[in-house]
């Protein structure tokens, strides 16, 4: 079975700074790549998704991933975090014909 | 407005109670989806369906039942079975192994 991880938790960054959140998954063949986000109090929502093409894949908001298939990753970054930008990050992976494997998710928070 | 709408927002609960999630989409999605979410554990799978009137267990299906006669829905049933029921309950549709679109959740806690 695929498995998904998010090695950091929780993630406390001061505003301007660069932010860099990784996602390891364990499946060997092909694989669609996701980031959501869930911001309190809203719905979780797509940020990105990875199919196929460029593995440096542009989202919303000034978010980035880039899919390293060496090395089973799919990190993500944003040069510069706002306030507005904590939230808990899931990342999630499916290959064809399987569901949807989510990683236990980072808590993000941002002081201003 | 398309979207998939999730009733109740809370909903309590005393042991030895069912108690049934609404899950409503009119996106046209084919697969629906239920998962439940525990804080550091992210989301996990209880049941999926990609069909009407199919339906098929996810990862932790034990003590939950579910049903789905219209395409539009697919309610979630917390039997009194499952052991430890208080958590954020979420639903999702996609179009087949595509992006899933998830609703505002459910919050259950058993009193």
């Amino acid at each position: 079975a695929q498995s998904v991880s998010q090695h950091n938790h929780h993630v406390i960054l001061s505003e301007a700074a660069s932010l860099e959140l990784g996602c390891n998954y364990s499946y060997g063949g092909t694989v669609n790549l996701f980031w959501y986000v869930q911001y309190p109090g809203q719905h979780l929502q797509l940020l990105l998704k990875y199919f196929s093409g460029d593995p440096l894949v542009k989202g919303i908001k000034g978010f980035e991933a880039e899919f390293i298939k060496s090395k089973f990753s799919f990190n993500l970054r944003k040069p510069s975090v706002q306030w507005s930008d904590t939230a808990e990050y899931f990342c999630a992976v499916n290959n064809a014909g399987n569901m949807l494997t989510f990683g236990g998710g980072t808590r993000l928070m941002v002081k201003p | 407005d398309g979207g998939i709408t999730q009733s109740p927002k809370y909903l309590f609960r005393k042991e030895g109670q069912n108690v049934t999630l609404s899950c409503e989409q009119n996106l046209n999605h084919d697969a629906m989806y239920w998962y439940r979410q525990d804080p550091g554990q992210g989301l996990r799978l209880i049941y999926y369906s990609q069909i009407v009137n199919d339906f098929q267990k996810g990862d932790i299906a034990e003590g939950y039942s579910v049903s789905r006669e219209k395409k539009e829905s697919f309610p979630l049933t917390v039997t009194s079975a499952q052991k430890n029921p208080t958590a954020f309950y979420l639903c999702a549709s996609s179009i087949k192994y595509n992006e899933q679109f998830f609703g505002p959740g459910t919050r259950l806690t058993v009193l």
